[in-house]
């Protein structure tokens, strides 16, 4: 049984462009929650999507956008690259009536390099 | 104050050494915590949650004060494995079902 997969691994892109990031939930789970990882730092909650809504967010601009689809695959788009964004994005994903707050288990996380 | 503060490190120590690592949170009201571990350049994978009577998981121990907001992780008789970031991730009320992670103790465990 698969975990969370997610593509690509690695990605290299230039200020001002856009990205598209994705990401496979296991199987059985309904939501799934984005987060970034800069150099040094812990994981900073993107937002979070179930049942193809928005469902909660964090404190990132609205240059970063989501959608999830109806076999609860979702994606992450940034536009307007800025250097700063450089990181790893984390999927996660999880049942929505399981226990609260359990824990997140992630996907490997695509790296993305801004240059 | 931050929401889930750690003391960045990094630890040093010999194989069979006892480490701890404490990290501290700001919101009294935080039901849930955990700690993680994170390999260089892979993702964060749950360690242990910790539990208000504190729990054990071989040489892994964690804790929870509450009256002091802080949670510690023991680990006992460290093995080369061992090396890694030890991220401290709390749930507090205001974050809803988002984890708020601290910045990690990076712990370097040698021969």
């Amino acid at each position: 049984d698969a975990g969370v997969t997610q593509s690509p691994t690695h990605l290299i892109k230039t200020r001002g462009q856009q990205v598209t990031l994705r990401c496979s939930p296991k199987s059985g789970h309904d939501t799934v929650s984005w987060y970034q990882q800069a150099l040094g730092q812990g994981p900073q909650f993107i937002f979070q999507y179930y049942e193809e809504e928005e469902r909660q967010r964090g404190n990132f601009p609205d240059r970063f956008s989501g959608h999830q689809f109806p076999n609860y695959s979702s994606e992450l788009n940034v536009n307007a690259l800025l250097l700063g964004d450089s990181a790893l994005y984390l999927c996660a994903s999880s049942l929505l009536g399981a226990q609260a707050n359990s824990p997140l288990h992630f996907g490997n996380g695509t790296r993305l390099t801004v240059t | 104050r931050k929401e889930v503060e750690q003391d960045p490190g990094p630890f040093n120590v010999p194989e069979g050494a006892t480490v701890a690592f404490n990290c501290t949170y700001s919101n009294s009201a935080s039901q849930s915590f955990f700690w993680y571990r994170q390999d260089c350049r892979k993702e964060p994978k749950l360690l242990m949650s910790v539990y208000s009577s504190g729990n054990e998981d071989g040489r892994f121990t964690a804790q929870l004060n509450r009256a002091s907001q802080y949670i510690s992780l023991l680990i006992r008789d460290s093995k080369l494995s061992d090396s890694a970031t030890y991220l401290c991730v709390v749930n507090p009320p205001e974050a809803g079902t988002a984890l708020i992670f601290g910045k990690g103790t990076t712990l370097s465990v040698s021969s």
